[in-house]
């Protein structure tokens, strides 16, 4: 699977958007790009994920450079509770099964 | 619709001894993966398995660690004669697909002494 590059760590104020980027210069054509997230070593959350295509769910969006060499999750208004640590992980999906590869990832830090 | 379930959330073991995971993957979901984190790290794939077969082993230690995932119940991660290093948190994810999503469950903490 393509490596990941991601800001070891930012800060948000509370009530504003958070934007964390990704950059995934060397991803494959059939890979695709997920974020998970990690609150206080509980178990990793799934927020959402993509190939080409711009996406949004209830959680958060997900915009994916033209040339899919970079990304960046939007967290829309932030809150305390979204503190965490993010990781955006780029996976081939076919039927050979592939683990998450995960990287050190994006510690957010949502500030009141 | 329950989560991944994993129990013991936590298990403290002496050195030597055996520690038994157990995952019980969502409902409908028959694929598992196996995840350790050990202190200040990121997560690491362990074992792959569907049921009744483990498809990829390759970031399991070859001594001393076993999964296995039956026809009926959880899958297990067993591991014998524990030593300190193996202190970790252990996440279990599941699927209902190779292609799918995973979904992780709360993860068990080891603790050896």
């Amino acid at each position: 699977d393509a490596k990941t590059t991601q800001p070891p760590s930012m800060d948000c104020a509370e009530g504003r958007a958070a934007n964390l980027p990704c950059n995934h210069s060397t991803i494959s054509g059939n890979e695709y790009v997920y974020w998970y997230r990690q609150i206080h070593s509980q178990g990793p959350q799934y927020i959402i994920h993509g190939l080409k295509n711009n996406e949004t769910n209830e959680m958060a969006s997900l915009i994916i450079t033209e040339d899919r060499k970079s990304s960046t999750l939007i967290l829309p208004h932030a809150t305390l509770r979204d503190t965490a640590v993010y990781y955006c992980i780029v996976r081939v999906v076919d039927n050979a099964g592939n683990m998450l590869t995960f990287g050190g990832g994006t510690r957010l830090m949502v500030k009141p | 619709n329950a989560g991944v379930m994993q129990n013991p959330r936590h298990l403290v073991r002496r050195r030597g001894q055996e520690a038994r995971l157990r995952c019980s993957p969502m409902k409908g979901h028959s694929h598992v993966y196996w995840y350790r984190q050990l202190p200040e790290e990121g997560l690491k794939f362990m074992v792959y398995l569907q049921k009744e077969n483990i498809i990829d082993e390759s970031g399991m230690p070859k001594e001393r660690f076993s999964a296995e995932f039956p026809k009926e119940g959880p899958s297990i991660l067993r591991i014998q004669q524990v030593v300190r290093g193996d202190s970790a948190a252990y996440f279990c994810a599941s699927s209902p697909a190779v292609q799918e999503t995973q979904y992780f469950g709360p993860g068990t903490r080891l603790l050896v002494l």
